[in-house]
Order: C-alpha cells, then structure tokens, then sequence
C-alpha cells in the first residue's frame, strides 16, 4: 500500500498545550498537505508544503518536511477544545499526472478544555 | 471559497438496491473529483478518479461495475453503489480540483450509506 502512517494515531492534550503530530510516506512527492476532519464531515484543508520547502507557518500551525527521511510534522500551538479532531497528512506523488492525493492513517486529537 | 455540496448526507437502502450520491463543485469547474471511502476511524481510501468527458480510473482493487462513476459535467460527478450489500455500507466522500495541478482539495461533506 503507498497509504503513507501518522503517529500517534491518537493524542489528548489540555487546552493551551501544544500538539505535534508525525507523517510518514512513501514516495517521491511534489507537496504534502494537511487536512483536518470533524467527526462525521468533510476534510478542510489547513496547510500545503512544496517538496522544496523546510518549514512553513498559517496561525497556529507549523509544517516541517523532510523529504530524505521522507516524514513531516505538524504542530498546533496554545490547542483549543475547538481543534478536537482528526488530522490527516496527504501527499500529491510525481509519479501522479492529476491531483490525486493519497491519505495517512490519521491522528486523532482530543483537546480537553 | 471553493464549496463541494455532497448528496444525499445519510442514506439507507435495502441490500439489493442501488443508491445514487451526487457531488457538486458549487462555485468552480472541477475537470477532476475524487471519490473515497472512510471506514470508522480509519483514513481515506481512494477509490476512483472522476474525469469530466471521459472514464473514470479506479484505483486497484475497485470493482467499476459495482460502483458506478458518471462525471457528466464539470461541476458534477455522481457515485452509484449498484447492487449494494451490508459490506458497502461506509462513509464516502468526494472532493473535486480546482486551479493548478496540486492545489488542495475541496471535500464534501460526505455520505453515511447504511445497507441493511
């Protein structure tokens, strides 16, 4: 399977502490992304990182990719009960000639107000 | 901001019965959606990619002719679970393209089929 892992797969953190989640993958990419899902929805795009890039901020989000270790991280700072969902990281491969995306196994994060 | 309405949100069918679920790309042309299926707790799984115009390309282990793939214009694609049993029963969800190779994806919210 190229389905890339996460870790931990699931995280319970008190408000205003800091979560981090970890992504591994597979193949050569040309961005990896990060999606957020609330229970029983639809996945909201939060952040893109280009294959060329280290590390990249929106907010309270910080991405890192590691394209030789072939991992990622996201980070969420001063965690809100409202940031109580799951994380997926998907990445876009260059063997892929449309936007095909393939999802990693998710972490689930609970933030306890 | 790019919206993706997904229809119906629940269904419950029959076994034996087909269920139509319907994507839309609401303010954008989508050439290319995508349909996945998400088992409790567990990640996306790719089952399709929807071409406007032309055949949709499973990804392996996909049977085409249980479910069913029609992107007949650009701001919609629709899924159909032909014949469907209590093992189809899932949460699938679409997500459609918009601007250059690459860009995220815009999800719908997604479709709790239950087959009984």
């Amino acid at each position: 399977s190229q389905q890339g892992e996460e870790d931990p797969q699931a995280l319970s953190i008190q408000e205003g502490e800091n979560a981090t989640m970890n992504c591994s993958y597979k193949t050569s990419i040309n961005n990896l992304q990060w999606y957020r899902q609330n229970s029983g929805r639809g996945l909201v795009h939060l952040i893109l990182i280009r294959s060329n890039e280290r590390e990249k901020h929106s907010g309270r989000l910080r991405v890192t990719l590691d394209t030789s270790k072939k991992s990622s991280s996201l980070l969420i700072t001063a965690s809100r009960a409202a940031d109580t969902a799951s994380y997926f990281c998907a990445t876009a491969s260059i063997s892929y000639n449309t936007d095909k995306l393939i999802f990693g196994t998710g972490t689930r994060l609970q933030v306890f107000p | 901001g790019a919206v993706v309405s997904q229809h119906p949100s629940r269904v419950i069918c029959k076994s034996g019965t087909s269920v139509k679920i319907e994507c839309r790309s609401l303010d954008f042309q989508a050439t290319t959606m995508f349909w996945y299926r998400q088992f409790p707790k567990q990640s996306l799984m790719l089952m399709a990619t929807s071409n406007e115009g032309s055949k949709a390309t499973y990804e392996q282990g996909v049977e085409k002719d249980k479910f069913l793939i029609n992107h007949a214009s650009l701001t919609l694609s629709t899924l159909t679970v032909t014949s469907a049993h209590p093992e189809d029963s899932s949460f699938y969800i679409c997500s459609a393209a918009q601007g250059a190779k690459n860009s995220p994806l815009h999800f719908g919210n997604g479709t709790r089929l239950t087959v009984t």
